[in-house]
């Protein structure tokens, strides 16, 4: 069965630098999403994106955050300067579309911010 | 601001007993609610979706009923097993279906053989 793909599946960092988490949705897919679970709290919405842009976002996702689908394949999110409060569990999500299809995850990338 | 609320936190049972789940959501106005299972470490995986029109759906030793009015769902997990021991998420999406998820806090279930 296609799985939605996420590296690293770990990534720490030094708070104040550039982190890039990279994302493969499921091929046919549409929709695309990025979570944040921070340790024994909710998963929480960051952000959606469909036809090249974002489509949805949370107030969690400021202008320290990006996304960008490059090319054909891959979804990143990018966090411009690190701090020591997005140290979470990052998972990207993919949809054929939003007519009552389930929410394919991918594994999740832990960010350690230090 | 929708609110989703799973009860309990945590859940130890016997192999063998049947037990049941509860969401709760504040507003009633969903497009459909969703169960995922979450192993430690691992992402979400999608057990069941019941739509706003639907009132259960089943999946082999899980079932899933909707009550969008009182604004609940349960999950009843029949027959459990210890490869039933997981955290099980409910999550809504807002009539506007934009297909954003908003998540309970989750029930971590623990079958003891």
């Amino acid at each position: 069965e296609p799985e939605v793909t996420q590296t690293p599946s770990h990534q720490v960092t030094q708070m104040g630098q550039e982190v890039i988490l990279r994302c493969v949705p499921i091929s046919n897919h549409l929709y695309f999403y990025w979570y944040r679970q921070i340790l024994g709290q909710k998963v929480e919405f960051l952000v959606s994106f469909y036809n090249n842009e974002i489509s949805e976002k949370s107030e969690i996702f400021d202008d320290q955050f990006s996304v960008e689908r490059p090319d054909g394949s891959n979804f990143t999110l990018k966090i411009r300067s690190t701090k020591l409060e997005d140290s979470a569990m990052y998972f990207c999500a993919s949809i054929v579309d939003t007519n009552n299809s389930p929410l394919h995850f991918g594994n999740g990338t832990r960010l350690t911010v230090t | 601001k929708q609110e989703v609320t799973q009860i309990p936190a945590a859940l130890s049972v016997p192999e063998g007993e049947n037990l049941v789940l509860n969401c709760s959501f504040t507003d009633s106005a969903i497009y459909n609610l969703q169960w995922f299972r979450q192993d430690p470490g691992k992402g979400l995986t999608s057990l069941l979706l019941i739509q706003s029109s639907q009132r259960e759906q089943t999946s082999g030793r899980l079932n899933a009923s909707l009550d969008k009015s009182s604004g609940r769902s349960t999950l009843y997990i029949a027959a459990s097993q210890p490869g039933d021991s997981a955290t099980y998420l409910c999550a809504v999406t807002g009539s506007s279906n934009t297909g954003k998820l908003i998540f309970g806090q989750g029930t971590t279930l623990q079958v003891k053989p």
